[in-house]
């Protein structure tokens, strides 16, 4: 089965603080994506950052990264230097299915927190 | 700047009635476009791939006859919940994955803002 596991409900982080969201993923595929995605409150989901399956190197987008580990099947996202604007929902979502039929697959999702 | 945008951004209808969801892409011609559902405090569900040129594709236990998708051009896709009731009551998001030559990476899906639909 296909799926994404976000085993963290909300974390709570002091502002300037890196942050650490941890996402596990399970598939057969041999070629996948993973995808991270902001929602704050007023619901628009925010792309972060995208790692492909094949990709050698760590994806990173300014403050954002991905921590990709392959053999232990782990996307975890690094937020460095957190913001108050960082609190919101955050979503890991694996990519699935071949060329034409592709879709994404979303976790439960991680409610961050920043405090000042 | 916006990559897609959708109309209307809330709505509130009447039980039995049927509500219309746009969803554009504002960037690039999207031949595909998918369309979610997001109950509170959970996560996003996709509902269909909308195709355009053909029929959309949905996922188990989506209805079609309830949930009618058009893809009638490559930079617009609708959603149609047809006699709405409360338990439909939900936050409808639409996404738009780039073609080739775009410019922009295809793997990624671009969404829209969402659109809030309470059904009285």
């Amino acid at each position: 089965a296909q799926k994404i596991t976000q085993t963290q409900p909300g974390m709570f982080v002091q502002e300037k603080e890196a942050v650490t969201l941890d996402c596990t993923y399970d598939t057969s595929d041999p070629s996948y994506g993973l995808f991270w995605y902001k929602q704050p409150s007023s619901g628009e989901m925010i792309f972060l950052i995208y790692q492909g399956s094949y990709d050698q190197q760590n994806a990173t987008e300014g403050r954002y990264s991905l921590n990709f580990q392959k053999a232990r099947k782990s996307a975890n996202l690094v937020i460095s230097a957190s913001q108050l604007g960082d609190s919101a929902m955050y979503f890991c979502a694996m990519r699935v299915g071949l060329q034409g039929a592709q879709k994404l697959v979303f976790g439960q999702g991680t409610r961050l927190t920043i405090n000042p | 700047g916006a990559v897609v945008s959708q109309h209307p951004s809330r709505v509130i209808c009447k039980s039995g009635t049927s509500v219309k969801i746009e969803c554009r892409s504002l960037d690039f011609q999207a031949t595909t476009m998918f369309w979610y559902r997001q109950f509170p405090k959970q996560s996003l569900m996709l509902m269909a791939t909308s195709n355009e040129g053909s029929k959309a594709t949905y996922e188990q236990g989506v209805e079609k006859d309830k949930f009618l998708i058009n893809h009638a051009s490559l930079t617009l896709s609708t959603l149609t919940v047809t006699s709405a009731h409360p338990e439909d009551s939900s936050f409808y998001i639409c996404s738009a994955r780039p073609p080739q030559g775009s410019g922009r990476s295809t793997d990624t899906q671009y969404f829209g803002p969402g659109t809030r639909l309470t059904v009285l």
